[in-house]
């Protein structure tokens, strides 16, 4: 298996574009997770789906992130407008079973750089 | 806050030597894991550790946990260069992991 894929591994944009993460998720894994991680506030969890559904979204910043889990193997963040603070590295990562009893594997991340 | 916390913030040894990290929480936990994390990379799983257990093995890694104390702690045996990461502690919650801010380990050769 390739392992979680997230796509592009590096974005620089200008302030106000609109910004789209991708992930895909390892075969088999039913549970997705976005992270944001920056040195001040260390890696946060954004929101969290299960079986495609979000379970928990309480830690999406604000009205400007949105995430979608179409289907099984493929998921989004977007960012729109983005600003300055977005900028982080943007990790998704994945698990089989759900819950938080097994270990979660991690994508390579996406670097965020709005100027 | 149910998130870990790792100490110390940063640990630098020579190679061959030990390297301890800790990390305590605040709430009961169902289990808790353990990360690495090297520059530029995303998080890989080392170890993890359920709230019924007390000590683990797995190679040169050991961990405890006290969850009297609300503690744990991560053993890097005979260290080596290719140890030098960022280690995370994560507690578990109920339907996620809550991360702490890390330990950056240092080994020099």
């Amino acid at each position: 298996d390739a392992g979680v894929i997230q796509s592009p591994r590096h974005e620089v944009t200008e302030m106000g574009q609109e910004v789209t993460l991708r992930c895909k998720p390892i075969s088999g894994h039913n549970s997705l997770f976005w992270y944001r991680q920056t040195m001040m506030r260390g890696l946060e969890l954004l929101i969290y789906f299960n079986n495609n559904v979000p379970i928990d979204d309480s830690g999406m910043p604000e009205d400007r992130f949105s995430a979608k889990m179409p289907n099984a193997s493929f998921s989004t963040l977007k960012i729109q407008p983005s600003e300055p603070r977005d900028s982080a590295v943007y990790f998704c990562a994945s698990l089989q079973g759900g819950g938080s009893y097994n270990e979660q594997f991690f994508g390579p991340g996406t670097r965020l750089t709005v100027l | 806050s149910q998130q870990g916390e790792e100490d110390p913030q940063a640990l630098s040894i020579q190679e061959g030597e030990n390297a301890t990290m800790n990390c305590s929480y605040k709430t009961s936990i169902n289990n808790l894991q353990w990360y690495r994390q090297n520059s530029g990379r995303g998080l890989v799983h080392l170890i993890l550790i359920r709230s019924n257990e007390r000590e683990k093995h797995s190679g040169r890694l050991r961990v405890t946990l006290d969850t009297s104390k609300k503690s744990s702690s991560l053993l890097i045996t005979a260290s080596r260069a290719a140890d030098t990461a960022s280690y995370f502690c994560a507690t578990s919650g109920a339907n996620n992991l809550f991360f702490g801010a890390g330990t950056r380990l240092t080994v020099i050769p």
